[in-house]
């Protein structure tokens, strides 16, 4: 089965610009995360679909950040506008979402605010 | 909320058995995983722990006293490729999962 697919692998800005992330989960995954790693750090959850509604974005600082799961597949995150402190790597992670067997994560896109 | 400790830094030799430790505190706590992660790499589902007792893949095993609120992963016969990050995390409500900061492994000759 063909992993969860990110788009694109590294992308450098300038602060106050925006970016985009795209992720194609896993195929029949209803669960789809995007994580925030922070070179030295666990992932941190920004938010949580089921299927194409969210279920949880408490973390998601809604000022600059944006998530969107369309027709319940793959998914955009964005950040308008960046900050030096968005660096870091997003990682996006898909799941069953019944059975749980851990997630898939896919390879990540490594921002750098500069 | 969560919040999870594990040791920041482990090392050992190639052939020995490691153990990596973590302890949670959480509210609505449905089980631990376990991920490694080497650099650059994305993080890759080891095992999981929703019942107290051990869990035993391959020369990776892992276990969970939810009692105490602690568990570790046990990684044996060591080999210089098992040298990456290792991270605990917290499954609770909903099915989100909350990681730990990470302990790095470094496998010596």
């Amino acid at each position: 089965e063909a992993g969860v697919a990110q788009s694109p692998r590294y992308k450098i800005i300038e602060k106050r610009q925006s970016v985009a992330f795209w992720c194609n989960p896993i195929s029949g995954h209803a669960t789809l995360y995007w994580y925030q790693q922070i070179l030295g750090q666990g992932p941190k959850l920004l938010i949580q679909f089921q299927n194409n509604g969210v279920v949880d974005d408490s973390q998601l600082p809604k000022d600059r950040f944006s998530a969107e799961r369309l027709k319940g597949v793959d998914s955009t995150l964005k950040i308008q506008p960046a900050k030096l402190e968005d660096s870091a790597v997003y990682l996006c992670a898909s799941s069953p979402g019944q059975v749980y067997h851990g997630y898939t994560f896919g390879s990540g896109t490594r921002l750098t605010v500069v | 909320g969560q919040s999870l400790e594990q040791p920041s830094e482990v090392t050992a030799v190639e052939g020995a058995i490691v153990q990596i430790n973590c302890t949670y505190q959480t509210s609505g706590f449905y089980g631990l995983s376990w991920y490694q992660q080497h650099d650059g790499g994305a993080p890759t589902f080891l095992s999981y722990n929703g019942l107290d007792g051990l869990e035993e893949t391959g020369r990776f095993s892992s276990f969970l006293s939810r009692s105490d609120s602690y568990g570790y992963l046990l990684l044996q016969e060591l080999q210089m490729k098992d040298s990456a990050s290792y991270f605990c995390a917290v499954r609770a409500n909903a099915g989100k999962s909350t990681f730990g900061d990470g302990t790095t492994l470094t496998v010596k000759p």
